[in-house]
């Protein structure tokens, strides 16, 4: 099926080296989240898109973070300069994006295992 | 400051029993709440949700509870199986700043369904 995909699965680095992370959502979702996982954490919101509307990046945790969505479509996450903490499990989800007034269910990709050495 | 506490990091039931997982939260604003399930190496999955105008959302084995003034909810799986068992997340939403919704995660509980 055509469910939100992420690329790639497992990623390891070196600190200083910058990185980018990839997420597809499911053809028609306007919305489309970042979220990261740390070792023995919960997830951790990132970044949000909704259609054309400007991202709400409140959850970046550092300048070193950045997205960017490309018609409304792919997502590509970048890290720059990687520093250990920033090791953790990358997700990605989509939504149909029909507006905040109602609760909608996120569909979530696999996730990208970072390892920052 | 964690918005939404699942106190039990794991759980262990026997094979046909009942499953009780619980999580509290402290944002009286939150107006959804949400169990999502993960296996391994995958993302999470939608469970099962509920509003705040409710006190009791059910779909087969999966019962979600919410206790508004106590502001606390559960999951109840019964009967419990062994492919139930992975990480239960709880999450909970509300409208934040922007109008934009946004989900707030617990840290998760470990359940394990033994045969």
């Amino acid at each position: 099926g055509a469910g939100v995909s992420q690329s790639p699965s497992n990623k390891v680095t070196e600190k200083g080296k910058d990185v980018e992370l990839r997420c597809d959502p499911i053809s028609g979702h306007t919305a489309l989240y970042w979220y990261r996982q740390s070792l023995g954490q919960g997830l951790e919101f990132l970044i949000y898109f909704q259609g054309n509307s400007a991202p709400d990046k409140s959850g970046l945790p550092s300048d070193r973070f950045s997205a960017e969505r490309t018609g409304g479509s792919v997502s590509t996450l970048t890290i720059q300069r990687t520093q250990q903490e920033d090791s953790a499990v990358y997700l990605c989800a989509s939504s149909l994006g029909r507006g905040a007034s109602r609760w909608e269910t996120q569909y979530f990709g696999p996730g990208t295992r970072l390892l920052v050495l | 400051d964690q918005q939404v506490k699942q106190n039990s990091p794991s759980l262990s039931v026997q094979e046909g029993r009942i499953s009780i997982l619980n999580c509290d939260y402290t944002n009286s604003m939150f107006d959804y709440f949400l169990w999502y399930k993960k296996y391994p190496a995958e993302g999470p999955t939608f469970l099962i949700s509920i509003s705040s105008i409710k006190d009791k959302n059910e779909d087969g084995r999966f019962t979600v509870f919410l206790n508004k003034s106590a502001k606390h909810l559960s999951l109840h799986i019964v009967p419990s199986q062994p492919g139930d068992s992975a990480v239960y997340f709880c999450a909970a939403s509300a409208i934040g700043a922007g109008n934009n919704r946004k989900l707030i995660w617990g840290l998760g509980t470990s359940l394990a369904v033994n045969p």
